[in-house]
């Protein structure tokens, strides 16, 4: 089993809906979530950025953790074609590596 | 914009080449790690350098090596070039937290 693994689309929705990505971890000992939006060829941005289970809300994002699932949500509302970029999750255990998904590729269609 | 740099942003080199890669972190940050994205193995991290010091190493090869100068810059060095390192190479800084800040990149292509 990979340590994260991510659905790797494409994901096409409309504009204005709501999107899920989606990550599953194997390692336990991560406690740091981290979102990263990546547009083509550019350096990734970081996105969001939770500790442990939980939710966090920053605008139209949301990321929710479950440790106990091992299991990472980013959800945006009323997405936009600007929100159109590879989404790669990134847990870690502190100051370590950040091992990343392979990412999400998300399309939003005007 | 991060407020991690790099350069060169493009290198078009041949095989059996050498190549060096540079690195400025954000200002104040001691923490710089190194990662490879290739299109069908996504990023992997390759090293980290905290204050001058290797801390932690990835799947570096070892024609790749890497160091961390005093005024906290960072250089990876590519030797003899292979076709399959042809990639985009990002570097990332972090500082007091958990948070990593990647630069642009530079996008290698080995002919």
């Amino acid at each position: 089993q990979k340590e994260v693994e991510q659905d790797p689309g494409p994901l096409s929705v409309p504009e204005g809906a709501i999107v899920s990505l989606n990550c599953t971890y194997s390692n336990s000992a991560f406690q740091y979530f981290m979102w990263y939006r990546q547009y083509s060829r550019k350096g990734p941005e970081l996105l969001m950025y939770t500790y442990s289970s939980g939710n966090k809300e920053d605008g139209r994002f949301t990321a929710q953790v479950d440790k106990s699932s091992k299991y990472i949500s980013l959800f945006i509302r009323d997405s936009q074609p600007s929100d159109s970029a590879t989404y790669l999750c990134a847990p870690h255990s502190g100051n370590t590596p950040l091992v990343f998904g392979k990412g999400t590729r998300l399309s939003v269609i005007a | 914009d991060s407020g991690v740099t790099q350069t060169p942003k493009h290198l078009i080199t041949a095989t059996g080449q050498r190549v060096t890669l540079r690195c400025s972190p954000r200002s104040g940050d001691l923490s710089v790690y190194w990662y490879q994205q290739s299109l069908d193995q996504g990023l992997q991290f390759l090293i980290q350098y905290y204050n001058g010091e290797e801390r932690a190493k990835g799947n570096i090869l070892e024609r790749f090596s890497a160091q961390q100068f005093p005024d906290l810059h960072s250089e990876l060095n590519l030797s003899s070039l292979e076709l399959g390192d042809s990639a985009l190479y990002f570097c990332a800084s972090r500082g007091s937290g958990n948070e990593q800040f990647f630069g642009p990149g530079t996008r290698l292509t080995v002919l």
